[in-house]
């Protein structure tokens, strides 16, 4: 079965540092999202991808975060300047359809460490 | 901020024992309402997707209702297994392109 694959699987990164996060969605998915858990609080959307652009975002995804589809597989998260509160998982995810008609499929996660 | 809340927070149960939790959201904008299973080290797997207020969706010994006048839905699971082990989380779509999830029950059963 077709999966979201994330690498790396855990990163870890100085604050004030820039990090990127990758991950190949389900090849004939036209809708891509980012989603993060923080330790302990509950799982939070970011950010949701059609048709090469940002369809929307949340609060959390400021200045400081940008996503990019710059092949026709991967599609990136870059946090420019981390901050140890931007320390998490962050799940990338795909789906068929948008605006919740179809499940989303989500890769393992990377686990984000900004010491 | 939407509110989407489930509870009980964790349930512990013996094999063979039947249960049931709940997932609470807003009753206005009602889009659509996911449940997935996470298993620890694993990724969400999606259960259900429902849309319609009154729905009722099965997948082996797992089940799940809405009431989207409401606000809430109950996933059910008959007859637990060891494996059925996981996080359970429901998720809210108001008809935008982003979910918002429930905290998750976790649910344990002991063989």
């Amino acid at each position: 079965e077709p999966e979201v694959t994330q690498t790396p699987s855990h990163q870890v990164t100085q604050m004030g540092q820039e990090v990127i996060l990758r991950c190949v969605p389900i090849s004939n998915h036209l809708y891509f999202y980012w989603y993060r858990q923080i330790l302990g609080q509950k799982v939070e959307f970011l950010v949701s991808f059609y048709n090469n652009e940002i369809s929307e975002k949340s609060e959390i995804f400021d200045d400081q975060f940008s996503v990019e589809r710059p092949d026709g597989s991967n599609f990136t998260l870059k946090i420019r300047s981390t901050k140890l509160e931007d320390s998490a998982m962050y799940f990338c995810a795909s789906s068929e359809e948008g605006r919740g008609n179809s499940p989303l499929h989500f890769g393992n996660g990377t686990r984000l460490t900004v010491t | 901020i939407l509110n989407v809340e489930q509870s009980p927070q964790s349930l512990h149960v013996q094999e063979g024992d039947s249960t049931n939790f709940t997932c609470s959201f807003p009753s206005s904008n009602f889009y659509a309402l996911h449940w997935y299973r996470w298993e620890t080290a694993k990724s969400p797997e999606a259960l259900f997707v429902m849309t319609l207020n009154g729905d009722e969706k099965k997948k082996g010994q797992i089940s799940a209702t809405l009431n989207t006048k409401e606000g809430y839905s109950y996933l059910y699971i008959k007859g637990s297994q060891p494996e059925d082990s996981a996080t359970y989380l429901c998720a809210f779509d108001n008809a935008g392109n982003m979910l918002t999830f429930g905290g998750g029950t976790r649910l344990m059963v002991k063989p």
